[in-house]
């Protein structure tokens, strides 16, 4: 079966920064991602992890350990319009993606 | 990046009528497609996947005659929601992806399902 845990919600203030966690446990592993959601949008694309460690990329960072089943999501200098929530989402055995319930980011100014 | 588009945004129904929902991808050939269904503030969850030119593997609980996918070109993926009920009323989305190991699925816009 597949498992994946994130936080229901965290709050940051403008121009900090955030570290989004997500725990997995999957019957197979072929890469991790992170989507961004605004509400009644579809998600878009962030980032993609299938080996161990740090992808960088611009504000946003994505990092892996598969023997922990653990991932996170850091976003730096965090502006309003990072107000959204964040899916973790893991490939296992199959094509398709499972997600977690994603976690809803509310900045402050 | 590529372009996913998907087919009405948003569409009201009355109970008892199908609904049809289009995904095309339209800067590359989608071999997969993956459709998804999302309740208000939940995750989306993986309804189907569908290969060109093969029937659709459904997920468990997914009623495979009552969401309907065909997916008879590499551009194009449709879902038909059959005699819908106010529970089937959600968001769906699609994504396709050009190859098994793609290492992103491109989304399309979604179409917010309202029946009445």
């Amino acid at each position: 079966g597949q498992n994946i845990d994130q936080p229901t919600e965290m709050t940051a203030t403008e121009g900090a920064i955030v570290q989004i966690n997500c725990t997995y446990q999957t019957s197979g592993f072929n890469g991790l991602f992170w989507y961004q959601q605004h509400a009644g949008e579809a998600p878009t694309f962030l980032s993609y992890n299938v080996l161990d460690g740090l992808e960088e990329k611009g504000r946003f960072s994505s990092f892996l350990s598969r023997s922990k089943g653990y991932s996170y999501l850091l976003l730096k200098e965090l502006q309003m319009k990072d107000s959204a929530s964040y899916l973790c989402a893991v490939r296992g055995g199959a094509d398709g993606l499972t997600f977690g319930k994603g976690t809803h980011l509310i900045i402050q100014p | 990046g590529a372009v996913v588009s998907q087919h009405p945004s948003r569409v009201i129904c009355k109970s008892g009528t199908s609904v049809k929902i289009e995904c095309r991808s339209l800067d590359f050939q989608a071999t997969t497609m993956f459709w998804y269904r999302q309740f208000p503030k939940k995750s989306l969850m993986l309804m189907a996947t569908s290969n060109e030119g093969s029937k659709a593997t459904y997920e468990q609980g997914v009623e495979k005659d009552k969401f309907l996918i065909n997916h008879a070109s590499l551009t194009l993926s449709t879902l038909t929601v059959t005699s819908a009920h106010p529970e089937d009323s959600s968001f769906y989305i699609c994504s396709a992806s050009s190859s098994r190991d793609s290492t992103e699925a491109f989304f399309g816009q979604g179409t917010r399902l309202t029946v009445v």
